[in-house]
């Protein structure tokens, strides 16, 4: 199946910068790749997603860039802020539609 | 709104137990999951459904089987407990077809297997 990879595991950032999270895949069929956003305590949630004909995507402080060729996709989160604070998992789906997770960054926005 | 939700929150259960955890999805989804999420592995992939009793095995199906007789039900079943399953685990679901969507989650049951 499918093999996602997620780096880094934490990532601490002062109020106000911003935070990237990279994440590598391995099935060149994969075509769908989610970002979701989980609370303490809370289940994940959808806060972005990238299909594989799109190379960039914005939506307010949140980006993701996609390159097909290096099988490579990242969250950009900018002017962060504490409530921003949580674990963010990249997901993506493999030739069959199955959807598979990265290990997850838990982002710490200092204030 | 969609809505998953899972039978039990939290859960105890003895080793060699059979334990069954329920999902339910409102949408009318045709793509259903379970997921276990243990700190520092992320979400790892037990079993994928796309369709009524149609399953497909993901990264970790050893020591669960999935039943899915109903288009809104999917059902995990752990057929002998052991203490190594002990984790949270999350269903999901989501649309199914060649368009790929969001995948909507349960609110997660915390299982423990003494």
């Amino acid at each position: 199946g499918e093999n996602v990879e997620q780096h880094p595991s934490t990532l601490s950032v002062q109020e106000g910068d911003s935070a990237v999270i990279k994440c590598t895949y391995s099935d060149s069929a994969s075509n769908y790749f989610p970002w979701y956003k989980q609370e303490l305590g809370k289940r994940p949630q959808l806060i972005i997603d990238i299909r594989s004909n799109v190379g960039e995507k914005k939506d307010q402080r949140i980006a993701v860039t996609l390159n097909k060729t290096a099988k490579h996709f990242s969250l950009h989160i900018t002017e962060t802020q504490p409530e921003d604070s949580a674990v963010y998992f990249c997901a993506a789906t493999d030739g069959a539609n199955n959807l598979f997770f990265g290990t997850g960054t838990r982002l710490t926005v200092i204030p | 709104d969609v809505k998953v939700t899972q039978s039990s929150r939290y859960l105890v259960k003895r080793t060699g137990e059979k334990v069954f955890l329920e999902c339910v999805q409102d949408m009318d989804h045709e793509n259903m999951f379970w997921y276990r999420q243990d700190p520092g592995l992320g979400l790892r992939l037990i079993y994928f459904s796309y369709d009524v009793k149609m399953k497909e095995k993901g990264d970790i199906p050893e020591g669960y089987s999935v039943s899915r007789e109903k288009k809104e039900r999917f059902s995990l079943i752990l057929e002998s407990a052991s203490t190594n399953q002990t984790s949270m685990y999350l269903c999901a679901s989501s649309w199914g077809g060649l368009m790929n969507t969001e995948a909507f989650f349960g609110q997660g049951t915390r299982l423990t297997v003494v």
